[in-house]
């Protein structure tokens, strides 16, 4: 069964940074590209990043480039984010989601949630 | 950015209903559309991807179609658990964009 289980949310300062983790299991974790989508309380999707299985190629939405970097250690089945220089609006919950296809998440985490206020 | 528009926002029905939901894009995506379900406090679930493949374990009552602008999934007959937000996401520009979501609840 796949399952991907993310943490490191919690609350944080504007400015400040904070790091995610999706542990991934139930799958062969280096034969899939990984995305992070998030969800502004109350609100729609909206795609974060994603990387290639060997790490390689990142794409990044505007909004964050140049502040997130989205990794991956293949060895340890687990996909990060970094976040650094966090405002308000990127308060959201955060998925970790296997793709199927290219940019067709087919399988979710159950989020975690990143509150930036001060 | 390619923009989605999804409507109605919201379709009152009743269990046992067919419930057609629509998403236009603001240029053609293509076939590369996919629908999602989303219940209260869970993660979305793929339902149709590339307009009108069902996704693994996706009942038959689930169906999607359309091309280029317009798009929409059908569920030919409502079940108890359908009762959801549905979201269109395109992937044929970066960056992948989603719909507002369309809320279908019991009337």
């Amino acid at each position: 069964e796949v399952q991907l289980v993310e943490s490191g949310g919690g609350l944080v300062q504007p400015g400040g940074s904070l790091r995610l983790s999706c542990a991934a299991s139930g799958f062969t974790f280096s034969s899939y590209w990984m995305s992070w989508v998030r969800q502004a309380p109350g609100k729609g999707l909206e795609w974060v990043a994603n990387i290639k299985q060997d790490g390689s190629e990142k794409y990044y939405v505007d909004s964050v480039k140049g502040r997130f970097t989205i990794s991956r250690d293949n060895a340890k089945n687990s996909l990060y984010l970094q976040m650094n220089s966090l405002r308000a609006e990127d308060t959201a919950v955060y998925y970790c989601a296997r793709d199927g296809k290219w940019l067709v998440p087919s399988y979710w985490g159950q989020g975690t949630l990143v509150t930036v206020s001060s | 950015e390619i923009v989605l528009t999804q409507s109605p926002a919201t379709l009152s029905l009743s269990p046992g209903e067919r419930a057609t939901l629509s998403c236009r894009a603001s240029q053609s995506v293509s076939s590369y559309l996919a629908w999602y379900q989303q219940k209260p406090g869970q993660a979305p679930r793929l339902l149709i991807y590339d307009a009108s493949n069902r996704a693994t374990g996706i009942p038959a009552r689930f169906s999607g179609s359309g091309s280029g602008t317009d798009f929409t999934l059908t569920i030919s007959s409502l079940e108890p658990e359908d009762f959801a937000v549905y979201y269109c996401q395109q992937r044929s520009n970066w960056p992948p964009t989603f719909g507002p979501g369309t809320k279908v609840d019991i009337k």
